[in-house]
């Protein structure tokens, strides 16, 4: 089946040592997207590619960072995580950026813990 | 900018019943699109429902149905003949251009 796969499903890591969180799609969606869900909250925006262009949230910090080496794949990485970067961190993919009824598909997330 | 907000943190209902979950949300833009997603426990997150602003006509799914009152910036979600399975936690949620925004989330209970 189609779907947006997240890897691994739970991370952990330590108090400022780099992790990087995986995502794979197979709907061949042009647009992928991190979002962070902390306890008991909404999921907010980090950023989203569509294709290969980056936008960024204006409030993402500098330690958040992305790759997506091509149209499967997408990465997030935290460069130096705070105890406060600890959350369920989505992905998800939509066919389309500006089509408002395009829906976002989502990955089952990956909880990244930060000891 | 866009918020949305849900002013229930829990709501539980009887199975076989029907229960509305309540959704306000502030806009100036008047193209824009509406959605509600459930997430279940540990297992991610899956489009209920949505509604384009411009439609007059309440979307409506199966069991579910949403009251879209633009004037009043309200889209609430109905489910009726609810199931054990429609457990989760529900999110309304704004979609103007690429950007998706979130309300903080209803959890519903149903009791058997």
């Amino acid at each position: 089946d189609a779907m947006v796969i997240q890897n691994p499903r739970y991370q952990v890591t330590q108090f400022g040592k780099p992790v990087t969180l995986s995502c794979s799609q197979t709907l061949n969606h042009n647009v992928m997207y991190w979002y962070q869900q902390k306890s008991s909250q909404a999921p907010k925006l980090l950023f989203h590619y569509y294709d290969k262009d980056f936008n960024n949230e204006a409030d993402t910090p500098d330690n958040f960072q992305s790759r997506r080496p091509n149209t499967s794949f997408c990465f997030l990485d935290i460069r130096s995580p705070g105890l406060g970067d600890a959350a369920m961190y989505l992905c998800a993919t939509s066919r389309d950026r500006l089509a408002g009824t395009d829906t976002q598909y989502f990955g089952p997330g990956t909880r990244l813990t930060v000891l | 900018a866009q918020t949305v907000t849900q002013s229930q943190p829990e709501m539980s209902v009887q199975e076989a019943e029907t229960v509305t979950l309540s959704c306000t949300y502030d806009t100036s833009e008047s193209d824009y699109y509406l959605f509600w997603y459930k997430q279940p426990p540990s297992r991610q997150m899956i489009l209920v429902i949505r509604q384009e602003a411009y439609k007059q006509q309440n979307a409506t799914e199966n069991r579910f149905s949403v009251n879209f009152q633009k004037a009043a910036k309200s889209f609430s979600l109905k489910i009726s003949d609810s199931q054990l399975g429609d457990a989760a936690m529900y999110f309304c949620a704004y979609r103007s251009g690429s950007r998706l925004t979130f309300g903080e989330g209803t959890q519903l209970t149903v009791n058997p």
